[in-house]
């Protein structure tokens, strides 16, 4: 079966950090660029940080850059994001998505996704 | 970080054509291909349409895109009721190495 799986989320105070995990199962994980994608309450998806199959590339939206970080382990079949100085603004649904090569950066696969609630 | 731009509603009924707008520039829809989702209240989003109208498997053919320059459009043939849903369009944005998003449209079918 197909599927992914965060973890990590919870109620974190203003500037603090969080790590979010996604497990992956069921695919080829090793040959999938991945990606982070939040939606806040209420609104709609905002593309958050992908990373390439290899983790050779990476890139993140303004919004986060210099303070969220995207890795993976392979080996794990598991992604990463660490998140840093958080804010209000970042508070969201976070979900994990996978991108199978050549699909034109398609996410044919989601997480069910991990609230993440930024208050002071 | 700018958005595609999408229709905030749209609405039909049972049977009809509706088709969902979505507009970009020359670094995202105009020369990346465009993806589609699908997303009901309380669920993750899930793949439509993806590369050059190219349907995951259990998606019917009553979903199609296309692309005309830096505009492209989602048409729903053969409206059900189970398509009352949120849509979202996509693409890579070359200029910012990200993927951009439009605003969604939900869908109402009266």
């Amino acid at each position: 079966q197909v599927q992914l799986v965060e973890s990590g989320g919870g109620v974190v105070q203003t500037g603090r950090s969080l790590r979010l995990s996604c497990a992956a199962s069921g695919f080829n994980f090793r040959t999938h660029a991945m990606h982070w994608v939040r939606q806040a309450p209420g609104k709609g998806l905002e593309w958050v940080a992908f990373i390439w199959y290899d983790g050779s590339e990476k890139h993140y939206a303004d919004s986060v850059k210099g303070r969220f970080t995207i890795s993976r382990d392979n080996s794990k079949n598991t992604l990463f994001l660490q998140m840093n100085s958080l804010r209000a603004e970042d508070t969201a649904i976070y979900f994990c998505a996978g991108d199978p090569p050549q699909s034109g950066f398609a996410f044919d696969i989601w997480g069910q996704g991990t609230m993440v609630t930024v208050s002071s | 970080q700018s958005v595609l731009t999408q229709p905030p509603s749209a609405s039909g009924t049972p049977g009809q054509r509706v088709t969902i707008s979505c507009s970009g520039s020359s670094s995202n829809i105009g020369s990346n291909t465009v993806n589609w989702y699908r997303q009901l209240p309380g669920t993750a989003p899930k793949l439509l349409i993806y590369n050059n109208n190219q349907r995951p498997s259990g998606v019917p053919d009553r979903f199609s895109d296309s692309k005309s320059g830096t505009s492209a459009s989602l048409a729903i043939s053969g409206l059900q009721s189970d398509d009352e849903a949120d849509y979202y369009c996509a693409a890579w944005d070359g200029s910012l190495n990200g993927v951009l998003f439009g605003g969604g449209t939900k869908l109402t079918v009266l």
